[in-house]
């Protein structure tokens, strides 16, 4: 498996303050991914990158943006958490030429 | 808008039987399609993945077809073992973005595999 570690793995916060969640990665893999889980839902793509300094959005990205400013790192930050942003947070990496992800181990996020 | 479903939500079955768990999706212009396995708290792993030009894969005691005209995917489970009990989800590859691999995934299907 592709070294891919997320911080924090849970989270408790309060409506309206900002949090950034972490994924980092060892692999050198140039597409990383932040997913979003709920029930009934499956896995929803938030933004992604393609690169250092690369991204775009996803299926569901209000109110999430991204940075990658380094290869190995890919944060998500909720600039004003509501409670709809209760979630669990995936990172996923892909090497170039592939057409696999790799899952980290999840982040659950609970707004209040 | 590409949905992809999976029915059912959850299956119990004795241990040894042979299942088959069912994946639908709604537009048929997919790259490629995935099945993935989610244990209790912690992240997906790959199990199949079928290009749109092949029918079938195979990985030891799982087989994934796909039908892509009629947007059905199944993966069959040989001879089942507790250790099979997790959360099966399929995901298609969008055609047109498949550059970024952009999936969209179904909710899964809960399977245990009772002794």
């Amino acid at each position: 498996d592709a070294g891919i570690t997320q911080s924090p793995r849970h989270k408790v916060t309060e409506t309206g303050t900002p949090v950034t969640l972490r994924c980092h990665q060892t692999e050198n893999h140039r597409y990383m991914y932040w997913y979003r889980q709920d029930p009934g839902h499956g896995l929803r793509l938030i933004h992604y990158s393609y690169g250092v300094k690369d991204t775009d959005k996803g299926e569901v990205s209000d109110g999430y943006s991204v940075s990658r400013s380094k290869t190995e790192d890919f944060l998500l930050t909720l600039e004003s958490a509501t409670s709809s942003q209760t979630s669990v947070y995936f990172c996923a990496t892909r090497a170039s030429g592939t057409d696999t992800q790799y899952f980290g181990p999840g982040t659950r996020l609970t707004v209040l | 808008k590409q949905e992809v479903t999976q029915i059912p939500a959850a299956l119990s079955v004795p241990e040894g039987e042979n299942l088959v768990l069912n994946c639908s999706f709604t537009d048929s212009a997919i790259y490629n399609l995935q099945w993935f396995r989610q244990d209790p708290g912690k992240g997906l792993t790959s199990l199949l993945l079928i290009q749109s030009s092949q029918r079938e894969q195979t990985s030891g005691r799982l087989n994934a077809s796909l039908d892509k005209s009629s947007g059905r995917s199944t993966l069959y489970i040989a001879a089942s073992q507790p250790g099979d009990s997790a959360t099966y989800l399929c995901a298609v590859t969008l055609l047109d973005l498949h550059n970024n691999n952009d999936m969209r995934f179904g909710a899964g299907t809960r399977l245990t595999v009772k002794p």
